[in-house]
């Protein structure tokens, strides 16, 4: 059973519309990730965070934002999803240990299309 | 930066063959080496890590990979797949506290 969650697992919403996906994980993980990733195209890093209050961008430009006011949640926000941002949402969260991650523990994404 | 590579996009193998998944990095510094694999539908999975100590680690399902620093690879291997190995699997590096994925290899398994 996963102890990351993503919600919702589909969306398809219109063009101009706001959105949060949602991102929790139960294991106090200080360290948290979201991925997005095309299909059959490798995962690039868009946000992460780590610890409360705490946010940076990754690799990938990103119109999205994030936030964590909360050690257990990370949430990710468009203002205004474009067809562009289809795509896939994967959320994932570490330990860290100061010199380097343990093994990521990933939640089962959020497949998003905007029409 | 570093940067992962994975140079099979796409492997058919038909049950029982042998399996070598390709995967080399760049990175000046000390890495933690992962394999990632996607069954169809599920969300990623650790298959295996590499931190320190025997470049040979083993992980889940029979699979296996060595690490071999002089080459910046960290080969996935297995010696007979099953039907059920039909899955994408990501390679990824950490190093500098940032986990960089490869872009995969798509591996069908043939009955």
């Amino acid at each position: 059973e996963a102890d990351i969650y993503q919600t919702p697992r589909y969306l398809v919403i219109g063009t101009g519309k706001k959105i949060t996906l949602e991102c929790s994980q139960t294991m106090g993980h200080d360290k948290m990730y979201w991925y997005q990733q095309d299909p059959g195209m490798e995962l690039h890093l868009i946000h992460y965070s780590y610890g409360v209050n705490s946010t940076e961008k990754g690799d990938l430009s990103s119109e999205s934002t994030v936030s964590r006011i909360r050690t257990e949640h990370f949430p990710l926000t468009l203002e205004s999803a474009r067809p562009s941002h289809t795509s896939q949402y994967l959320c994932a969260s570490s330990e860290y240990s100061g010199t380097g991650s343990y093994g990521y523990t990933f939640g089962s994404g959020t497949r998003l299309t905007v029409v | 930066a570093q940067s992962v590579s994975q140079h099979n996009h796409h492997v058919i193998l038909s049950e029982a063959a042998s399996l070598e998944l390709g995967c080399n990095y760049s990175y000046g510094g000390t890495v933690n080496l992962f394999w990632y694999v996607q069954y169809p539908g599920q969300h990623l999975q650790l298959l295996l890590k590499y931190f320190s100590g025997d470049p040979l680690v083993k992980g889940i399902k029979g699979f296996e990979a060595e690490f071999i620093k002089s080459k910046f690879s960290f080969n996935l291997r297995k010696p007979s797949v099953q039907w059920s190995d039909t899955a994408e699997y990501f390679c990824a590096v950490n190093g500098g506290n940032m986990l960089t994925f490869g872009g995969g290899t798509r591996l069908m398994v043939k009955p």
